[in-house]
């Protein structure tokens, strides 16, 4: 069974630029959680989404949104990028929610912005 | 507001030694959810172990142990006859019941296993 992939693993932009990352959850799970994780603030809860609703979302920015697609791929956008906005996004699946079904995390895409 | 605090921000230990990795926690719900991850060198973070609030029994699983105690707001990890492999980022996380769906993540232990 393919595990949670990330596309792209690396991405390199330049401040006010936008950006896109995509993730592909596991066969058959529905939830997908998208993570921040920096030296600084540790792993952030950016938003979670079932079914192609958000359900959850965490205390960012109007900048930062995401959405889910029927076959339950998930991607997340930043918009006017900050230099701050350098970190490892993750984005972690599971059959109905992270609370009650084990969360499977991919394996990060390094956001740089110069 | 939720909040989990790991006090140990590194910790290291020669190979064989038992290592404590604590976690306290505030929230103010009565159902929740208390978990442990593992982030290798490799970065992929590994799911350990989820106990419900209404668990409080301690759980093992070969070497590693885990402490649960309502009264202190505590879910402490133990690896007993700790190994190099074991060298990794450990994060406590917790989330509220109510649909929440929301983890909330400590800052994390990196444990250094050394030979």
């Amino acid at each position: 069974k393919a595990g949670v992939t990330q596309t792209p693993r690396y991405l390199i932009k330049t401040r006010g630029q936008q950006v896109t990352l995509s993730c592909s959850p596991i066969s058959g799970h529905r939830s997908v959680s998208w993570y921040q994780q920096t030296p600084g603030q540790g792993l952030q809860f950016l938003f979670e989404y079932f079914s192609e609703t958000q359900r959850n979302k965490g205390n960012f920015p109007g900048r930062f949104s995401g959405r889910q697609f029927s076959n339950s791929r998930s991607e997340m956008n930043v918009s006017t990028l900050e230099l701050g906005d350098s970190a490892l996004y993750l984005c972690a699946s599971s059959l109905t929610g992270p609370s009650t079904d084990t969360q499977y995390f991919g394996p990060g895409t390094r956001l740089t912005v110069l | 507001a939720q909040k989990v605090t790991q006090a140990q921000t590194e910790i290291s230990v020669v190979e064989k030694e038992d290592v404590t990795l604590d976690c306290v926690y505030e929230t103010r719900d009565t159902t929740y959810y208390l978990f442990w991850y593992k982030q290798p060198p490799s970065g992929e973070l590994v799911f350990l172990i989820r106990r419900n609030s209404f668990d409080e029994q301690n759980e093992i699983s070969g070497r590693y142990s885990w402490n649960f105690q309502k009264s202190t707001s505590s879910f402490n990890f133990t690896i007993t006859a700790s190994q190099v492999v074991d060298s990794a980022v450990y994060f406590c996380a917790l989330s509220e019941f109510a649909g929440s769906e929301k983890l909330v993540f400590g800052k994390g232990t990196k444990l250094t296993v050394n030979p």
